[in-house]
């Protein structure tokens, strides 16, 4: 399957700091990648899908605002936590999508568990 | 609201046995279907996906896909303890100009020797 990087991994910071998280896919070009948020037990829940090239499209009750989402390039998505609070702390995970003849899939990055103190 | 639904489990089945994981969906129109697994703390790992009826088998694991009662299911053939995880079903549906995922809750399956 394609592979997909996240990072970082785990990030621990104070409440109103502002936080990036970066995701790439390695062995392919992603025109499309997804960012979701899963809390304990929980389980997946769409944030918004990240275009290259144009304004990433947010899921109802996801604050555009907070959670900015830009798609520089093919292999790269970046999701920014602005002033980031405790109620924000949680699995974030993105995915890109591999198109190719006969299939039309998600791959998941590993991963990044922020905790906001 | 496009709806995705499985049992939570824990389902619990004797190592070598067929482990049978069951999803249901709403929207009539979802024409992509996948099974991901997911391991605590970790991120959800492609399994398999099906897009036609009836059964696709891909070494211990067989989907099974029936869009007359949308449903979908995964057969784990010969279960290991290494088994042992949080399924995941998730539908392709086409909503606001892009193809998404729509995710079920999951079920934990555990796989006891």
């Amino acid at each position: 399957g394609a592979v997909v990087s996240q990072h970082p991994s785990r990030v621990i910071c104070k409440s109103g700091t502002s936080v990036k998280i970066e995701c790439r896919s390695l062995d392919f070009q992603a025109t499309t990648m997804f960012w979701y948020r899963q809390f304990p037990k929980k389980s997946l829940m769409l944030m918004a899908t990240s275009n290259e090239g144009s304004k990433a499209t947010y899921e109802q009750g996801v604050e555009k605002d907070k959670f900015l989402i830009n798609h520089a390039s093919l292999t790269l998505s970046t999701l920014t936590v602005t002033s980031a609070h405790p109620e924000d702390s949680s699995f974030y995970i993105c995915s890109a999508r591999d198109r190719g003849p006969g299939t039309d899939t998600q791959y998941f990055g590993p991963g990044t568990r922020l905790t906001v103190l | 609201q496009k709806e995705v639904e499985q049992n939570s489990g824990p389902l619990s089945v004797p190592e070598g046995a067929i482990a049978s994981l069951n999803c249901t969906y709403s929207d009539r129109g979802s024409q992509s279907f996948f099974w991901y697994r997911q391991y605590s703390g970790k991120s959800p790992e492609l399994i398999m996906f099906i897009y036609s009826n009836g059964d696709k088998e891909d070494g211990r694991f067989t989907a099974q896909l029936n869009k007359a009662s949308q449903y979908v299911s995964l057969l784990i053939r010969d279960s290991q303890p290494s088994d042992s995880a949080t399924y995941l079903c998730a539908v392709g549906v086409f909503s606001g100009g892009y193809n998404k995922l729509i995710f079920g809750a999951g079920t934990r399956l555990a796989v006891h020797p």
